[in-house]
């Protein structure tokens, strides 16, 4: 079964930092592009970052870029996302999604359920 | 960045009504455009790829058309189990963004 499961979320003050962690399994996770793709509550979602499938393409949304990394382990089969200077307004529940190719350029054909980060103080 | 209108932001529709949701792309992005379904506290699920692909598993009642800057998702006849909110997606640079989203509700 294909199966993505998010990890690392919690409550986090303004101004620290959180890495997230994706488990990929039931597929060749170094054929795939991954994403992270977040949903403050109540709102619609936004594209955070993606990876092709060699860590060679990388793309940032423009609020996070700066402050998120994205990377990828594909002998662990997960992605990772760490996410420095947090702010209020990145609260939000964070999936993590796999792409329908291996560049990042594409569909997300499988979601995670995702792992909620609140940040306040 | 490439600014994705969806609408109606909601829509309300009785069983077997056919329902239309466009998604309007703020410059060309060719057909480099998916459509997602996501229910009411769970994951997005992909239902079409590249405009018009019914993706692997999903009923024929769902369809999407268009390219460049103009885009249709339509559900032929809406059944009790399609309340969801749908959003639209182009991939064509860098930056990927979504729609707004459009809630489906029972009439």
């Amino acid at each position: 079964e294909v199966q993505l499961v998010e990890s690392g979320g919690g409550l986090v003050q303004p101004g620290r930092s959180l890495r997230l962690s994706c488990a990929a399994s039931g597929f060749t996770f170094d054929d795939y592009a991954m994403h992270w793709v977040r949903q403050a509550p109540g709102k619609g979602l936004e594209w955070v970052s993606g990876i092709s499938w060699n860590s060679g393409s990388i793309g940032y949304a423009d609020s996070v870029k700066g402050r998120f990394t994205i990377s990828r382990d594909n002998a662990k089969n997960s992605l990772y996302l760490q996410m420095n200077s947090l702010r209020a307004e990145d609260t939000a529940l964070y999936y993590c999604a796999k792409g329908s190719s291996g560049y990042y350029l594409g569909a997300f054909d499988i979601w995670g359920q995702g792992t909620m980060v609140t940040v306040s103080s | 960045d490439i600014q994705m209108t969806q609408s109606p932001s909601s829509l309300s529709a009785s069983v077997g009504d056919r329902v239309t949701i466009t998604c309007q792309a703020s410059q060309d992005i060719s057909n480099y455009l998916n459509w997602y379904q996501q229910k009411p506290g769970k994951a997005p699920k992909l239902l079409i790829y590249d405009a018009s692909n019914l993706e692997t598993g999903v009923p024929s009642r769902f369809s999407g058309s268009g390219s460049g800057t103009d885009f249709t998702f339509t559900i032929s006849s809406l059944q009790p189990e399609d309340i969801a909110t749908y959003y639209c997606q182009q991939y064509d640079n860098l930056a990927l963004t979504f729609g707004g989203g459009t809630k489906v509700e029972i009439k």
